[in-house]
C-alpha cells in the first residue's frame, strides 16, 4: 500500500473548523483513502473514506484533490471531544490483504 | 453490547508467564483482526481471520504469539513466556465483510492493556 504523510500535530480552537491534511503522492488508481481516529485510551474508530469524489458524513467531510495526491479531512466545528490522533490510511484492496496499516498520524489538540 | 468486546481490560503478568486475551467481535462479522500498539505508536497489524481461517499471520512477532478463532466468532490471542517487550495494548477489530472488500469499515475494541513485569 502507498505511503501517506501527515503533520505530527495540529492545534485548533473549539467550535472552529479544522482541516487535517494528508499527502499521498504515490497513490494508485485503486487505492481507497480511509481516515480513522483514536481518542485517548480508546481503540481507533472509523471516520470516513473515499475513492475519488468528496464525501460527507455526520462526523466529517473528506476533500480529495483532483489528482488524488492529497486529501483533507474537515471537521466543521471542533469540540473538545475531537482531540485525538487522526490517521490517514490508503488501502489497495486488490493488491493487499485489506488490513489497515497505521502510520504515526496527526495529534489534534483542541483548545477551549 | 453492540461493539467489539475485549477481556481482560488490564493484565499484569510476570515475565515468563503465559497470557490469553479474548475478543468478542460484533455478531455476524466475518473478519477479525489483532493489532499491537506500543506506547506512543500507531497500532501494528498482527494477524487476520476470515471466519475461522487464519489467512494472514505475517505480523506475529515470534512463535510465542498464537491466535485462534475456532468457531469463527470469539478469538483468543495467546502469548507464551511473556517478556517485557510484549508490554503493549492489544487491539481486536472486526468487520462485516472480508478484508479485501472495497471500502470495508473496521470496528475496534477498547483493547487489552498488558504490562509484563
Amino acid at each position: 500500500d502507498a505511503k501517506t504523510t501527515q503533520p505530527n500535530s495540529m492545534e485548533s480552537n473549539e467550535e472552529e473548523p479544522v482541516h487535517l491534511p494528508c499527502n499521498h503522492s504515490t497513490i494508485s488508481g485503486t487505492d481507497y483513502i480511509h481516515w480513522y481516529r483514536q481518542l485517548p485510551s480508546q481503540g481507533p474508530e472509523y471516520v470516513i473514506h473515499g475513492l475519488t469524489s468528496n464525501v460527507n458524513n455526520r462526523m466529517a467531510s473528506l476533500a480529495i484533490a483532483e489528482d488524488r495526491k492529497s486529501s483533507t479531512l474537515i471537521l466543521h466545528r471542533a469540540t473538545l471531544r475531537d482531540a485525538a490522533v487522526y490517521y490517514c490510511i490508503l488501502i489497495n484492496y486488490g493488491g493487499s490483504q485489506g488490513n489497515l496499516i497505521f502510520g504515526k498520524g496527526t495529534k489534534l489538540s483542541v483548545k477551549p | 453490547g453492540a461493539g467489539v468486546s475485549q477481556s481482560p481490560r488490564y493484565k499484569v503478568a510476570k515475565r515468563g508467564q503465559d497470557v490469553a486475551l479474548r475478543c468478542d467481535p460484533i455478531s455476524g462479522h466475518v473478519s477479525l483482526f489483532w493489532y499491537q500498539q506500543a506506547l506512543g505508536q500507531g497500532p501494528e497489524f498482527l494477524t487476520y481471520f476470515q471466519n475461522e481461517a487464519q489467512l494472514d499471520k505475517s505480523g506475529l512477532p515470534s512463535d510465542r504469539f498464537f491466535a485462534e478463532r475456532p468457531e469463527g466468532s470469539v478469538s483468543t490471542l495467546k502469548i507464551q513466556r511473556t517478556q517485557q517487550e510484549d508490554s503493549a495494548v492489544y487491539l481486536c477489530a472486526s468487520s462485516l465483510n472480508p478484508a479485501r472488500t472495497g471500502g470495508n469499515t473496521i470496528y475496534f475494541g477498547e483493547g487489552s492493556w498488558l504490562t509484563v513485569v
